[in-house]
C-alpha cells in the first residue's frame, strides 16, 4: 500500500486565518481524497482531487472555503480558509490502494481559537 | 441514498470475550465494504474489506466479518478480545464504480482487564 506523508500533524489557529495542509504519497497515483472527522464524530468526505483538473467537493463543502491543489500525481494541499472555531477537526488525505480499499494520512488535528 | 449504519457507539467487552461489531448498509445494490481502525491520535488503518469475492472476509490482528445479503450486514468479530484491540472502528461503504467512501459513524471499542 501507499505511504502518507501529512504535514502538520496538529495545529492551533487563530480565527480568521488560514491553514494549508500537505499531503505527499510515495508513488503515483491519479485520485487523492481529502474528509474531515470533527470531534466524536465520523468521516465525511470534502473533496476528490484529480491531477490537472479542478477538485470535485461534495455537497456541503465550497472551493472557496476549502481551496484544493494538486500539482502532480503524488502530492495534494487542501487549505482551510478564514478559520473559525467550527473548523476545528481532524483532515485526512486519502488515496486508492491497488488491492483495494483506501490508504489514509494520520491526520492533522486542527484547532481553530 | 447509500449509507452506512453501526449499532452502538460504545461496545465494552472484557479481555479474551468475543468482540462483536455491528454494521448494517443500505444499498440497492451490494456494496464494497471495509472495517477501518482508528487507534488514539493516528490515522485510519484498514482491517479488512469486502469486494464481492468470499462472504467470509479475513483481515488483520485476528478480526474477521461476513457479508450478509439478506441482512444487509457486514458485521465485524474477533474471538478473543485483547487490550490493544481498544480504538475506534469504523465501517464505510463504497457503491461500486463511485471511488467514495461513505462512513458509518464509529464504535469505541473498549476492553476491560
Amino acid at each position: 500500500s501507499a505511504v502518507i506523508s501529512q504535514k502538520p500533524s496538529r495545529d492551533i489557529c487563530q480565527r480568521g486565518t488560514s491553514l494549508t495542509i500537505q499531503c505527499q504519497v510515495d508513488s503515483q497515483v491519479t485520485m487523492m481524497f481529502w474528509y474531515r472527522q470533527q470531534p466524536g464524530q465520523s468521516l465525511t468526505l470534502i473533496a476528490t482531487a484529480n491531477q490537472g483538473s479542478e477538485a470535485t467537493y461534495e455537497s456541503g463543502f465550497v472551493i472557496d472555503k476549502f481551496p484544493i491543489s494538486r500539482p502532480n500525481l503524488t502530492f495534494s494541499t487542501l487549505t482551510v480558509s478564514n478559520m473559525s472555531p467550527e473548523d476545528s477537526s481532524i483532515y485526512l488525505c486519502s488515496v486508492g490502494s491497488l488491492e483495494g480499499g483506501y490508504t489514509f494520512g494520520s491526520g492533522t488535528r486542527l484547532t481553530v481559537v | 441514498a447509500q449509507s452506512v449504519t453501526q449499532l452502538g457507539s460504545h461496545v465494552s467487552v472484557s479481555e479474551g470475550a468475543l468482540v462483536l461489531l455491528r454494521c448494517n448498509y443500505s444499498s440497492s445494490v451490494p456494496p464494497y465494504l471495509f472495517w477501518y481502525v482508528q487507534y488514539p491520535n493516528q490515522g485510519l488503518q484498514l482491517l479488512l474489506k469486502y469486494t464481492s469475492a468470499a462472504t467470509l472476509v479475513k483481515g488483520i490482528n485476528g478480526f474477521e466479518a461476513e457479508f450478509k445479503k439478506s441482512e444487509t450486514s457486514f458485521h465485524l468479530t474477533k474471538p478473543s478480545a485483547h487490550m490493544s484491540d481498544a480504538a475506534e472502528y469504523f465501517c464505510a461503504s463504497e457503491r461500486r464504480g463511485a471511488q467514495k467512501l461513505v462512513f458509518g459513524q464509529g464504535t469505541r471499542l473498549t476492553i476491560n482487564p
